[in-house]
């Protein structure tokens, strides 16, 4: 996990409510990613960004917004449209776009709506 | 398209014995493929990967993985499971074109390693 910080750990949501969640890399690299985990359903990609002040949605964006106005920064709004926000958070990392690398994960944020 | 098997939801072994994790791959053209560990409440932390090269891959904590071709198979394997090695995996792909950077997960197998 060392290089890539999430925060908070646990975050609770009143239904209705956006909540913003934290991604803060230190390894200068390029990329950036958000990944939803629900428990038997592996990791689905939420938004991911290649450069600064750039974005793509991925395979399940709706009820989420991203922005990347720093390199160092790539932080997710859930906001109240998403319909079932319940389930833990993963942002990742590569250095560069090139299809080799390695992508590197912080320690995640659960999330949990009350 | 790329897209990852992992057939078995939970895999039991004793302390002691072989461990073996199956994953099968499909992609359009050369397949990067990735092995992953993931504890409790923890994020997922990189085991090793297979690019190019030779089919048998080594990667952390004495993991290796074996790249099938015929078989687009990359089953993660270690001689002697202990019982800290109890934990979810994921196997990763990713289609070998300039410019894709996403990852294709599977689903996750638990590994229960039993004292």
């Amino acid at each position: 996990d060392g290089g890539i910080t999430q925060s908070p750990k646990y975050l609770f949501r009143k239904e209705g409510q956006n909540v913003t969640l934290s991604c803060e890399q230190n390894l200068n690299h390029d990329a950036m990613y958000w990944y939803r985990q629900d428990p038997g359903q592996g990791l689905r990609l939420i938004y991911y960004s290649q450069i600064v002040n750039d974005f793509q949605k991925g395979d399940i964006a709706e009820g989420y917004s991203v922005s990347r106005e720093k390199k160092e920064s790539f932080p997710l709004t859930v906001t109240s449209a998403q319909k079932n926000p319940t389930a833990f958070y993963l942002c990742a990392t590569t250095g560069t776009e090139r299809s080799t690398d390695t992508q590197y994960f912080g320690p995640g944020t659960r999330l949990t709506v009350l | 398209a790329q897209s990852v098997a992992q057939p078995e939801d939970q895999v039991n072994v004793a302390e002691g014995n072989p461990l073996t994790v199956k994953c099968t791959y499909s992609v359009s053209g050369n397949p990067y493929l990735f092995w992953y560990v993931q504890y409790p409440n923890r994020g997922l932390q990189f085991l090793l990967k297979y690019i190019t090269g030779d089919n048998l891959v080594k990667g952390s904590y004495g993991f290796e993985a074996e790249f099938n071709k015929s078989q687009t198979s990359f089953h993660l394997k270690k001689p002697s499971a202990l019982v800290s090695d109890s934990a979810l995996y994921f196997c990763a792909v990713r289609d070998g074109y300039y410019g894709n950077n996403r990852l294709a997960f599977g689903k996750g197998n638990q590994v229960v390693v039993i004292p």
